[in-house]
């Protein structure tokens, strides 16, 4: 059974500071890894989707790397904004999505 | 274009009451999926739904049950409601026939309280 972990489960920093998530996984027979954002009291927006083929996909301040041998991705947000405020959730597909606990980022103006 | 639509937004139910969780998409998206959320938990699959007519077991399907009479809309149904089904759930869909079939979309969500 895949298991994914994201830490922290929280984050705050000031504004213009990098922000770097991390999310492991156990299985690494994985096809793709998707990151998500998810506003309070909202549904979840794709951010990034990184092939299993791929390591690393970019979206303007976004980027997420993926090394699968060691069941890993990170997610990088450069010069961090209020507006990145949100919970951030990686999941990845071996035949079916499975989801980490997220990480909540605060930025703080 | 509204994408996924959910209704109701939230709910409070009594324990042992029928509920239907209404879901509606507007993309022709051939793949549809039901996910509870956890505070702690993650997202965890329910039932999924690759076409019109199919339907399959996720995760953590029991004391759900789901329909695709059509490609627009998939019913998730609670027969007999349980505390424990207090979560928020989301509804998801895929268009595994194009070139981006990986990436789902989701609805705003249902709050769902059982007491």
């Amino acid at each position: 059974k895949q298991e994914v972990t994201q830490i922290p489960a929280a984050l705050s920093v000031p504004e213009g500071e990098n922000l770097v998530l991390n999310c492991s996984f156990t299985d690494s027979a994985i096809y793709n890894l998707q990151w998500f954002r998810q506003d309070p009291g909202k549904g979840l927006t794709s951010l990034l989707l990184i092939q299993s083929s791929q390591r690393e996909q970019t979206s303007g301040r976004l980027n997420a790397s993926l090394d699968k041998s060691s069941g890993r991705s990170t997610l990088y947000i450069a010069a961090s904004q209020p507006g990145d405020s949100a919970t951030y959730l990686c999941a990845v597909n071996d035949y079916k999505l499975s989801f980490g606990a997220g990480t909540t980022v605060t930025v703080r103006a | 274009i509204a994408g996924i639509t959910q209704a109701p937004t939230s709910q409070i139910l009594a324990a042992g009451r029928r509920m239907t969780l209404r879901c509606t998409q507007d993309m022709r998206h051939n793949a549809m999926y039901w996910y509870r959320q956890d505070l702690g938990l993650g997202l965890r699959l329910i039932h999924y739904s690759n076409t019109a007519g199919t339907t399959g077991k996720g995760e953590v399907p029991d004391g759900y049950s789901v329909s695709r009479a059509n490609t627009d809309d998939f019913p998730l149904t609670l027969a007999s409601a349980v505390p424990s089904q207090t979560s928020v759930y989301f509804c998801a869909s895929s268009d595994q026939a194009s070139g981006d079939p990986d990436t789902q979309y989701f609805g705003p969500g249902t709050r769902l309280t059982v007491l």
